[in-house]
């Protein structure tokens, strides 16, 4: 099976700017999670989907905001960005999201200037 | 904030000897699981240990888990260069409909070939 994959891998946006980042899981997994991974904050979460509906949320503000397709696929994005929001974005994927392994995407690097 | 504190911080042996990390969570867990992540990119999953379990092995890698310290440890045998990585614990915590992941800060090791 392929693996969790994420687009782009690589993005430079500038401060109020707004971004979309797309993960794509593993063929039949249910669940997608989104971190958050800076030098300062480590590896934080952000959200979790299933089967489209928002099932967990992080403490992160109103600005990052993601969604879920029919097909598994999810998008997250982030309004009015911050310099701060420079970061790893990292997506993983598990089959049901009940205490399973989750298996992670290479990530998107997104630098904000 | 992140839920898991990691011992050492950095970790640097010669090729051959062995390498152990340590890590210690909060709450009550599901389960703990182990991940490497190679400069910046995306995370490997190396094993997953249920709270009932108290010893799991995978390859060179050992992990045991003591859930009345709140602690596990990963033990990777005869280390080789290309171990050299972050390594990260992650904990499940016990709560029924929350998959997210609580990192750990991450052990630097560097195996010296």
């Amino acid at each position: 099976k392929a693996g969790v994959t994420q687009t782009p891998r690589y993005l430079i946006k500038t401060r109020g700017q707004q971004v979309t980042l797309s993960c794509s899981p593993i063929s039949g997994h249910r669940s997608v999670s989104w971190y958050q991974q800076t030098p300062g904050q480590g590896l934080q979460f952000l959200f979790e989907y299933f089967s489209e509906t928002q099932r967990n949320k992080g403490n992160f503000p109103g600005r990052f905001s993601g969604r879920q397709f029919s097909n598994s696929r999810s998008e997250m994005n982030v309004s009015t960005l911050e310099l701060g929001d420079s970061a790893l974005y990292l997506c993983a994927s598990s089959p049901s999201g009940r205490g399973d392994t989750q298996y992670f995407g290479p990530g998107t690097r997104l630098t904000v200037l | 904030s992140q839920q898991g504190e990691e011992d050492p911080q950095a970790l640097s042996i010669q090729e051959g000897e062995n390498a152990t990390m340590n890590c210690s969570y909060k709450t009550s867990i599901n389960n703990l699981q182990w991940y490497r992540q190679n400069s910046g990119r995306g995370l490997v999953h190396l094993i997953l240990i249920r709270s009932n379990e108290r010893e799991k092995h995978s390859g060179r890698l050992r992990v045991t888990l003591d859930t009345s310290k709140k602690s596990s440890s990963l033990l990777i045998t005869a280390s080789r260069a290309a171990d050299t990585a972050s390594y990260f614990c992650a904990t499940r915590a016990e709560q029924t409909g929350a998959n997210n992941l609580f990192f750990g800060t991450g052990t630097r090791l560097t195996v010296i070939p």
